[in-house]
């Protein structure tokens, strides 16, 4: 079965320390996965993607994602956290060959960035 | 700017009331979806449409009804059957299920309670 694990409820940093948010995956084939971001009482939008080709990804607001396919991991980094990073974010993977075309989400991860 | 409506912001449902949720788009996207969001959990499919006048059941679709009958238009039902229906729901799109690589675009949700 599909499945994807972030395994922190929640996330401390220090203001311009690195960032790591974490995610695993299970898929049976090819995954396709994605990194959104949710504000309070807002939807998600939209991060970065990993389909097919290099392993680190990079998106918006200066995030990046690196695949692993031997670990099944697909973890969210920032070099530099801002405080306005602070927000919920979600990992999903959706398995190349699935006919459903659903996306498996995350239970979410709380981002909390400290002055 | 193109994008995804929700409406209304905030719902309140009385007991053996049907309520429904408006969700539109002008993104010319052909797939359209139906998530709850809960407290600590991550987002669960409701119902998900590919194409026009066609939709399918997702993993919580019992005590909750759809319809497609325009491209742009996804309203979702909440009925009396539904007895915890307090929760945060988000509608999504994308360009054509099949197209995995394709990210999901949400709308800001509309926040339903039981008065």
């Amino acid at each position: 079965a599909q499945s994807v694990a972030q395994p922190e409820d929640q996330v401390n940093v220090a203001e311009g320390n690195p960032l790591t948010v974490k995610c695993t995956y299970s898929v049976s084939g090819n995954p396709y996965l994605f990194w959104y971001v949710q504000y309070p009482n807002r939807g998600l939008q939209f991060l970065l993607k990993y389909i097919t080709g290099d392993n680190l990804v990079k998106g918006s607001y200066g995030f990046e994602a690196e695949f692993n396919k031997s670990q099944t991991s697909f973890h969210l980094k920032k070099p530099s956290a801002l405080v306005s990073d602070s927000a919920l974010y979600f990992c999903a993977v959706r398995d190349y060959m699935d006919s459903n075309y659903q996306l498996i989400w995350g239970a979410g991860t709380k981002l909390i960035i400290k002055p | 700017d193109g994008g995804i409506t929700q409406s209304p912001k905030y719902l309140f449902r009385k007991e053996g009331q049907n309520v429904t949720l408006s969700c539109e788009q002008n993104l010319n996207h052909d797939a359209m979806y139906w998530y709850r969001q809960d407290p600590g959990q991550g987002l669960r499919l409701i119902y998900y449409s590919q194409i026009v006048n066609d939709f399918q059941k997702g993993d919580i679709a019992e005590g909750y009804s759809v319809s497609r009958e325009k491209k742009e238009s996804f309203p979702l039902t909440v009925t009396s059957a539904q007895k915890n229906p307090t929760a945060f729901y988000l509608c999504a799109s994308s360009e054509g299920a099949e197209r995995g690589g394709k990210p999901q675009h949400f709308g800001d949700g509309t926040r339903l309670s039981i008065l």
